[in-house]
């Protein structure tokens, strides 16, 4: 089965950039998405297909693959983002979720 | 306006089978292109994909859960029902339904999520 694999944590200051990777021999086939959790909230969807951004979602927001990566960047972050970030890609038989990465924002 | 809302049981027992109902609102699993997820997140990790089920009838399951599983759903009801047998204390985790295309495939909208604790 597939696995996406992103790092536990990133951790930045306000106004910074923020960018959360995530890995898998999936991602060469398939379009990525990325999902927003808060504490005690469902997930949001954030990045589509990549790079599309759903609506709703600044502009701060920006997705991006090469290869086997596929990128998540929050410019400009605020202390808002904070939250745990997880990729989804796959097939429709073997959809899987990277294992998340929280973002820190000291 | 999409929503969805899971129901079930709180509690179940080791071994027992859980039945959880997504209920609806907004869309119909009647149109084309539609369909129903489930996913679950145990406490403090990661998202899993268990289940879909499109409107066309059409389910698919995660490798790893497939022979546990069973989706369906109720049009009449704007339903969708998982059921998932032989529980265990791994299986504790919020259960979310949500709502994808299969054109698009991603989940756009989500339930708010059930805790199913699993304990005798």
């Amino acid at each position: 089965s597939y696995e996406l694999t992103q790092l536990p944590s990133v951790s930045v200051s306000p106004g910074q950039t923020a960018r959360i990777t995530c890995s898998g021999d999936v991602l060469g086939e398939n379009y990525a998405d990325w999902y927003q959790q808060k504490p005690g909230q469902a997930p949001e969807l954030v990045i589509y297909e990549d790079s599309e951004r759903y609506p709703g979602i600044p502009e701060r927001f920006s997705g991006s693959t090469s290869g086997n990566t596929t990128t998540l960047t929050i410019s400009r972050v605020l202390t808002e983002d904070e939250a745990d970030y997880y990729c989804l890609s796959g097939d429709e038989d073997n959809t899987v979720f990277g294992g998340g990465t929280k973002l820190t924002v000291l | 306006q999409i929503t969805l809302k899971e129901s079930g049981p709180t509690l179940v027992k080791p071994t027992q089978t859980l039945t959880l109902t997504c209920t609806f609102s907004g869309f119909s699993l009647s149109t084309s292109g539609v369909g129903v997820g489930w996913i679950r997140q145990p406490p403090g990790k990661a998202l899993e994909w268990l289940a879909l089920i499109y409107w066309d009838d059409d389910k698919r399951y995660s490798p790893s859960l497939k022979s546990r599983l069973t989706i369906t759903k109720d049009t009449s009801k704007n339903q969708v029902v998982l059921t998932m047998t032989n529980m265990d204390p791994v299986d504790t985790a919020t259960y979310y339904c949500a709502h994808r295309r299969r054109d698009w495939g991603y989940f756009d909208y989500w339930g708010q999520g059930t805790l199913v604790t699993v304990s005798s």
